[in-house]
């Protein structure tokens, strides 16, 4: 059974880095089927996927254009998981935040999603 | 404003049939099989119901059926049960420079 467990601070303030990790149980970060995905919600925005990191002989990442120039997704082959980074946030950054699994490559089935992490941005 | 259109709101009595449409354009929904429906309860992250405009994961019950024509999706709720009432949301691939995944604004089932 897949599960996702993420951790992170629920408050940020104004200019500094939103850090988020998502840990990986009953798949891997590697995996040459899955993508791995960050989604946020909030009540302004509703649900906006954020980027996504996904391994095919090579790693890939692709970012959403309303934060690819502040944004980073890493994965962390060692620990089975991984993080986003988003920089210089501003309180429109506030929601909660949600890392998912997508297992059906080109589908977009994202099937497996992680608790959940409300983030605040204030200072 | 969301990309994809929903209706704020429906509802339904216990048994009956309901539902939910989803439009977009013809950079996603009337171009792609890339479909999904998703189900939020209060408090919960969204849970996958409908992927690939029609098709159930295992364990969703089959009274929950997706279609679509032209540039509108549509999720059908059959024989509704208390346990239904949620936030329903539409996702689909969008064509663009880059890849992207967008959202409907959501709709809010009341189960009367």
């Amino acid at each position: 059974q897949v599960h996702l467990q993420q951790s992170g601070p629920g408050l940020v303030k104004p200019s500094e880095t939103l850090s988020l990790t998502c840990a990986i149980s009953g798949d891997s970060v590697s995996s040459n089927s899955a993508a791995w995905y960050w989604i946020r919600q909030s009540p302004s925005r509703g649900l906006e996927w954020l980027g996504r990191t996904y391994y095919r002989s090579k790693w890939y990442n692709q970012y959403a254009v309303s934060v690819m120039s502040r944004i980073t997704i890493n994965p962390d082959t060692s620990k089975n998981q991984f993080s986003l980074q988003l920089r210089s946030v501003t309180p429109e950054d506030t929601a909660v935040y949600y890392c998912v699994r997508d297992a059906s490559w080109g589908l977009e089935a994202l099937d497996i999603w992680g608790q959940g992490t409300m983030v605040t941005v204030s200072s | 404003q969301s990309a994809l259109t929903q209706p704020p709101s429906v509802s339904g009595s216990p048994g009956q049939s309901v539902t939910i449409s989803c439009t977009g354009t013809s950079s996603d929904v009337a171009s792609y099989d890339r479909v999904a429906w998703f189900q939020q309860s209060p408090g919960t992250a969204p849970k996958l119901i409908i992927y690939e405009v029609s098709n159930r994961p295992s364990g969703v019950p089959n009274r929950f059926s997706g279609s679509k024509s032209g540039n509108t999706a549509s999720l059908t709720i059959s024989g509704l049960q208390a346990e239904d009432e949620a936030d329903y949301y539409c996702s689909s691939y969008r064509r663009s420079s880059t890849f992207n995944v967008i959202f409907g604004g959501g709709t809010k089932l009341a189960v009367l």
